[in-house]
């Protein structure tokens, strides 16, 4: 039982272009959600989180948008930079400090020069 | 500060042997959580130590133990291992009260 998914497992954007990668989440108890980024051969880098009580968070190139009646997050990067090709695990919990994250499948984004 | 660092990098066991992961978090964090990422499940919670104590648990077999030290250094052990076994295993720490926690670089286990 799939609890957080990412149904597009790549996204290839331009340079200096929007990306927005999307998160769908089925379990209505949660209400933290995070973004993480991954390189090859390293561990998830935290980017981002927003909580149920906001339905926005900025920070510098990258915003989270949450949509609780749809269930749905998504996460903007503008303007998309090489450095930002990474694999993108949207993340969920229940409660705000919670250790037990629930991960989607991750989105492979390649920006293209 | 220094990360959180995990040892070994890399290991290769045979089906049946078992196998200890090391994990050091970041100094001053007593929470560390361990994590197992395959291609065909993605990431998966292991379980969580805060303090010595196992505080949360994901839905994986008796097989897979662990323990937190005084230091909060933190070990996992996984017997009779199976070659379904073969992931990633990621540690995470951080100071219970920040949300955004650290992750190691991992230890790619691989049972052949």
């Amino acid at each position: 039982d799939q609890q957080v998914k990412q149904n597009s497992p790549s996204l290839s954007v331009q340079e200096g272009r929007i990306s927005i990668l999307n998160c769908d989440y089925t379990n209505s108890m949660f209400d933290y959600f995070l973004w993480y980024k991954k390189y090859p051969a390293e561990g998830p880098t935290f980017l981002i989180s927003i909580s149920s009580i906001k339905d926005k968070n900025e920070d510098g190139r990258f915003t989270v948008f949450l949509n609780k009646s749809a269930k749905h997050l998504s996460l903007h990067i503008v303007p998309s930079q090489p450095g930002d090709s990474a694999v993108y695990f949207c993340a969920a919990s229940a409660r705000r400090g919670a250790q037990k994250l629930v991960f989607g499948q991750g989105t492979r984004l390649t920006i293209n020069p | 500060k220094a990360g959180v660092t995990q040892t070994p990098r890399y290991l290769i066991k045979t089906r049946g042997q078992q196998v200890t992961l090391s994990c050091s978090p970041i100094s001053g964090h007593r929470s560390v959580s361990w994590y197992q990422q395959t291609p065909g499940q993605g990431l998966q919670f292991l379980f969580e130590y805060f303090s010595e104590t196992q505080r949360n648990k994901g839905n994986f077999p008796g097989r897979f133990s662990g323990r937190q030290f005084s230091n909060s250094r933190s070990e996992m052990n996984v017997s009779t291992l199976e070659l379904g076994d073969s992931a990633l295993y990621l540690c995470a720490s951080s100071d219970r009260g920040d949300y955004g926690y650290t992750f190691g670089s991992g230890t790619r286990l691989t049972v052949v």
